[in-house]
């Protein structure tokens, strides 16, 4: 067990739809990753927040936003949803050093 | 910008026995980390070592560890005494240590099977 948790596990939702990923870190950890994991594009990332700030960007859709929260528990927002957005969304978590991220066990997004 | 290619889709093993799985990558910087990664089937991602480019010195843990050659940038890791539990998919992932983006840069995976 890593220290990171999210919910939920599995989501079904239909195309259109619109969902929220939710991330808690490890105690203590101010800095939030998002990844997304698709068989077509493997293991990419997303966002990072550090203390509530965005502090990097990456291959993150218009249609996905994302926050940090003052208790640095994290939410990821898909909108519009398509079929190609089905997908292992993780989250994993750094300490200060920033060095080592630690993964949670994923959220599974299924759109029908 | 940084690639990390892992050239084994899938790779087998006996159990007991000794595996490597390789990894190159590509970059211009020269402080970095370097990361393996396990996932099972459960899913979860599991961090298996960790190198510090700035250090020569291979890392190890326990069954588990890694011949780092930074001229080459190579990043192989060694499984001895493979168990059945080690069956899994592994990530090989870089990370920049200059500053920007502390974003993990992910291979495409090698899928591991041990036979009893």
């Amino acid at each position: 067990d890593s220290g990171v948790t999210q919910t939920p596990k599995h989501l079904i939702t239909a195309t259109g739809q619109r969902v929220t990923l939710r991330c808690s870190p490890r105690s203590g950890d101010l800095s939030v990753y998002w990844y997304q994991q698709s068989l077509d594009q493997g293991l990419q990332f997303l966002i990072q927040y550090y203390n509530g700030e965005e502090r990097a960007k990456g291959n993150i859709l218009e249609r996905f936003s994302a926050q940090q929260f003052p208790d640095l528990h994290s939410e990821l927002n898909l909108s519009s949803l398509e079929l190609g957005d089905s997908a292992l969304y993780f989250c994993a978590s750094t300490g200060p050093e920033r060095e080592t991220q630690y993964f949670g066990p994923g959220t599974r997004l299924l759109v029908l | 910008a940084q690639t990390v290619t892992q050239s084994q889709p899938e790779m087998s093993v006996q159990e007991a026995e000794t595996v490597t799985l390789s990894c190159t990558y590509d970059t211009s910087e020269s402080d970095y980390y370097l990361f393996w990664y396990k996932q099972p089937p459960s899913r979860q991602m599991i961090l298996v070592i960790r190198q510090e480019a700035y250090k020569q010195q291979n890392a190890t843990e326990n069954r588990f560890s890694v011949n780092f050659q930074k001229a080459a940038k190579s990043f192989s890791l060694k499984i001895s005494d493979s168990q059945l539990g080690d069956a899994a998919m592994y990530f090989c992932a870089y990370r920049s240590n200059q500053g920007g983006s502390e974003k993990l840069v992910f291979g495409k995976g090698t899928k591991l099977t041990v036979n009893p």
